[in-house]
């Protein structure tokens, strides 16, 4: 089946412009993760839904960050008033559920390919 | 969880195993060692966890020692295709589920 899919691939703002970054977890998957991913550093953790449930946004960086996933499938990271700081990769990932693996629940991320966001 | 500790760079040769070492000194009980890794341009790719036991499966191999306190990554005959950066992350259950990535391990595979 599909994996997850990120769109657009590259987006290219202009600092102070607003950006909505899209995310299409696998179907069925109730876990969906956003991270940053600045150059040269690994990802880093920003907001976590379980189905439409935002349960966790601790790394969210500021106030001009918004993640929604109204459905309980699709979410959205939408990030305003956009600065050249916000230039990164954003990587989406989708579990079967969050609980850790001695839960016999499902324990794999699958990642997206990620979006460019690169603020001029 | 806890925080673990990489080198910053290998090599090794296509067709030879590629041992890649991470240190958690600091492992709780509850938490997992997992490993993924990110080709460039790509987003991370789980390979194999495990808590205590030695697993294996197509991809590659995980060795914790008995203390748990450290563990290596073999992937068994490299290729080039398996240059990437490898993350090891020690991870509880519990939480969210979100996965705390330190710097890894950039593995350059050559020909």
């Amino acid at each position: 089946g599909a994996g997850v899919s990120q769109s657009p691939r590259y987006k290219v703002a202009k600092r102070g412009q607003d950006v909505a970054l899209r995310c299409d977890p696998i179907s069925g998957h109730v876990s969906l993760f956003w991270y940053q991913q600045a150059l040269g550093q690994g990802p880093e953790f920003l907001t976590y839904f379980q189905n439409e449930a935002q349960l966790d946004k601790s790394g969210l960086p500021s106030d001009r960050f918004f993640a929604e996933r109204p459905e309980g499938s699709v979410s959205t990271l939408k990030i305003q008033r956009t600065q050249q700081e916000d230039s990164a990769v954003y990587l989406c990932a989708s579990s079967l559920t969050n609980n850790g693996p001695g839960q016999g629940f499902s324990y794999e991320q699958y990642f997206g390919p990620g979006t460019r966001l690169t603020v001029t | 969880d806890a925080k673990t500790t990489q080198p910053t760079s290998m090599d090794c040769a296509e067709g030879r195993a590629a041992n890649l070492p991470c240190n958690h000194s600091t492992i709780s009980g509850n938490e997992y060692v997992y490993w993924y890794r990110q080709i460039h341009s790509q987003g991370p790719q789980y390979i194999i966890h495990g808590l205590k036991n030695n697993e294996t499966n197509e991809m590659a191999s995980l060795i914790i020692t008995e203390d748990r306190k450290s563990s290596t990554l073999i992937l068994p005959h490299a290729t080039l295709r398996d240059t990437a950066v490898y993350y090891c992350i020690a991870h509880g259950s519990g939480n969210t589920g979100k996965l705390i990535f330190g710097q890894g391990t950039t593995l350059q595979v050559k020909p």
